[in-house]
């Protein structure tokens, strides 16, 4: 069957320090992963998504990158951690446009 | 681009209350659109979803009908529960955009 990872599960990170937060998935191979976040106040908004190994693509300018260095793992960085990039952090597979899988998610404080 | 507009809450029932969470969105051609639920301390989960105008989705006693002509997936249950409470996301995926666009979330809480 298929399961979604996600690590670290929270996250305490002073301003200016780095990030990277890891999603792997088992049971499948060549999926469409995708980053949301969750702000304050604010709905799911898609950061990344990714086709492939090496495939990236933004949707929303900011500090933040992704990479896609295996096919099954997914990574989210940040050189410079800002107070705004607080928040939950949701790793999504979508095997078809009506089929989505959610990982557990990691909640970022940034202080 | 797509955009997904849900009645923000908290929203506050009695139990065995009719329950109606307004959502409507904006997206090019026909999107599939989704209701998710996130329990507390749990993760997103799909709680119904609807491909096609006029189809209606349903789980657990929520429905909400896909109105193509209102661009409206408002969210309905006649007899809301305690176990209800949660926060509540509209979602649509397609409209030429890739990956899910999902409202702000309504919180529900059910009074005993």
């Amino acid at each position: 069957s298929q399961t979604i990872h996600q690590w670290p599960a929270t996250l305490v990170q002073p301003v200016g320090s780095p990030l990277s937060l890891e999603c792997t998935v088992e049971g499948t191979s060549n999926p469409n992963l995708y980053w949301y976040r969750q702000a304050a106040g604010r709905g799911l908004q898609l950061l990344f998504y990714s086709v492939g190994i090496g495939q990236i693509s933004s949707e929303v300018p900011q500090n933040l990158s992704a990479s896609r260095p295996q096919d099954r793992q997914f990574i989210l960085s940040s050189k410079k951690l800002l107070l705004s990039d607080s928040g939950f952090y949701l790793c999504v597979w979508s095997p078809g446009k009506e089929t989505q899988y959610f990982g557990p998610g990691t909640r970022l404080l940034v202080l | 681009g797509n955009s997904v507009t849900q009645m923000e809450g908290p929203v506050t029932l009695s139990e065995e209350a009719f329950l109606t969470i307004n959502c409507t969105y904006t997206a090019t051609g026909y999107p599939s659109l989704f209701w998710y639920v996130q329990y507390p301390g749990e993760g997103l989960q799909l709680l119904l979803k609807a491909t096609k105008a006029d189809d209606k989705g349903s789980n657990k006693g929520f429905e909400a009908t896909y109105r193509k002509e209102t661009t409206s997936f408002h969210l309905e249950k006649g007899s809301v529960q305690v176990s209800d409470s949660a926060v509540y996301f509209c979602a649509l995926i397609g409209g030429g955009a890739d990956g899910l666009t999902f409202g702000k979330g309504t919180h529900l809480i059910i009074q005993p």
